[in-house]
């Protein structure tokens, strides 16, 4: 079953608002990747975290992978209009076999 | 370098028509999936290999079945389609840093 859960499912902004989203794993994950989905489009890679508290950062977009790693999160500041899409997390679980779990995403769509 | 293509990018399939679905990537990756999206559901994994001549089963693989007889190939059949199968099917492959994906091809079941 789904191992990584992804909240909130959707969030509706004004332009120039923040945004977060966030990924919570019942197991303790390798590492965790975040990509962007614009509408009708494919998912698009933007990062990998990988240590224990690590932040990393991209001009608005600010991600952080949880002490435990067990949690992540992205956070836009001053939201625009290119913004717009689905924000997928994946962490990877190693259990024997390598596992890459996408969360189901938070859909961002922004009024002007 | 083109990265990750798909072939076709739509198609409509009668219940019990079967089809093929190609993927192909020149980026030398090892590892190579195929996902299913649903509306609310996220990314599936259907199947996925981890070199040439492997395959192994993902979340959801029943109803599919694929081949890897190249590296810079993955295939994804449905030999018996039905409308349950109505999806926007994604491949991607990857290396150590991220999963790379291809464009999609939307499939519509009858």
């Amino acid at each position: 079953g789904q191992q990584v859960m992804q909240i909130p499912q959707y969030q509706h902004v004004q332009e120039g608002e923040d945004f977060t989203t966030y990924c919570n794993s019942s197991t303790t994950l390798s590492n965790i990747q975040w990509y962007k989905q614009r509408p009708g489009g494919h998912p698009v890679f933007l990062i990998q975290l990988v240590k224990s508290g690590e932040v990393k950062k991209q001009k608005r977009l600010t991600f952080q992978f949880g002490e435990a790693k067990k949690n992540s999160s992205l956070h836009i500041t001053a939201t625009q209009t290119t913004d717009v899409g689905t924000y997928f997390c994946a962490g990877l679980i190693i259990q024997g076999a390598q596992k890459l779990v996408f969360g189901q995403g938070t859909r961002l769509t922004i009024n002007p | 370098n083109a990265g990750v293509t798909q072939t076709p990018k739509f198609r409509v399939l009668k219940t019990g028509q079967s089809m093929t679905l190609l993927c192909a990537q020149d980026m030398n990756h090892e590892y190579m999936y195929w996902y299913r999206q649903d509306p609310g559901m996220g990314l599936r994994l259907i199947h996925y290999s981890v070199g040439e001549g492997t395959t192994a089963k993902g979340e959801v693989p029943d109803g599919y079945n694929v081949s890897r007889l190249k590296k810079q190939n993955f295939l994804l059949g449905l030999e018996s389609a039905a409308p349950s199968q109505t999806s926007v099917y994604f491949c991607a492959s990857s290396n150590r840093w991220g999963q790379y994906f291809g464009p999609g091809t939307r499939l519509t079941v009858t």
